[in-house]
């Protein structure tokens, strides 16, 4: 069975600090991983995904993931984080005919 | 040009009746989706079609029930509306579903929601 992860619910962070969503992933095939950021009011839209090849994965908004299989996780980062930067993150991962969400990390950023 | 779009934005009706939402797809791909947010951000897929064949059926009540009449269009259909039926109701599209073909084809592209509130 395929599942996510998403350790927090809600993360605060100080603006200009380091953002750092974790997710862990438990898959039996090798998996396609994403990271969606669903800003207030909007529907999800995709940050960066991870197929194969590279595994330190860069996105829009200076976000970027990094797949680690041993971990069996894909964190999504952020060097120093902005006010517009809140937002709900969700992690999800594909395989086979599936696609499964974890249930969602609320950013809020402090000034 | 919205890529995937859903019609309301908005809908607010009482209990007990029957309510559609509609979604379309320009991006020419096989697959929709539809999705059901609940009050704690938690998204649950409910049903999936490609090539307006359903192949996902979450469990969901019997009153939900979706229409493709073509691969750019998936309708949902509620009868019945509960108070519990409250959410943000969300459509996606995908080129293909799952990992078939490999590559990037099974990203998936979200509408804006439908935010459906049963008083």
């Amino acid at each position: 069975a395929q599942s996510v992860t998403q350790l927090g619910s809600h993360v605060s962070v100080s603006e200009g600090a380091l953002v750092l969503l974790r997710c862990n992933y438990s898959s039996s095939v090798p998996p396609y991983l994403f990271w969606y950021v669903q800003y207030p009011n909007q529907g999800l839209q995709l940050l960066l995904k991870y197929t194969t090849g590279a595994t330190l994965v860069k996105g829009i908004n200076g976000f970027e993931a990094e797949f680690k299989k041993s971990e069996t996780s894909f964190h999504l980062t952020k060097p120093s984080a902005h006010m517009s930067d809140a937002a709900e993150y969700f992690c999800a991962v594909s395989t086979g005919n599936q696609f499964y969400f974890g249930t969602g990390t609320s950013l809020t950023v402090i000034p | 040009d919205t890529a995937v779009s859903q019609t309301p934005k908005y809908l607010v009706t009482q209990m007990g009746n029957d309510k559609s939402i509609k979604c379309e797809q320009n991006l020419g791909h096989d697959t929709m989706y539809w999705y059901k947010q609940d009050s704690k951000k938690f998204l649950k897929i409910m049903f999936s079609y490609n090539n307006k064949e359903l192949i996902i059926n979450e469990t969901v009540p019997n009153r939900f029930s979706p229409k493709s009449p073509d691969k750019a269009h998936l309708n949902l259909h509620i009868n019945s509306l509960e108070l519990g039926d409250s959410a943000v109701y969300f459509c996606a599209s995908s080129q293909i579903p799952g990992l078939a073909g490999g590559g990037a084809k099974n990203i998936q592209y979200f509408g804006a929601g439908t935010r459906l509130s049963v008083l």
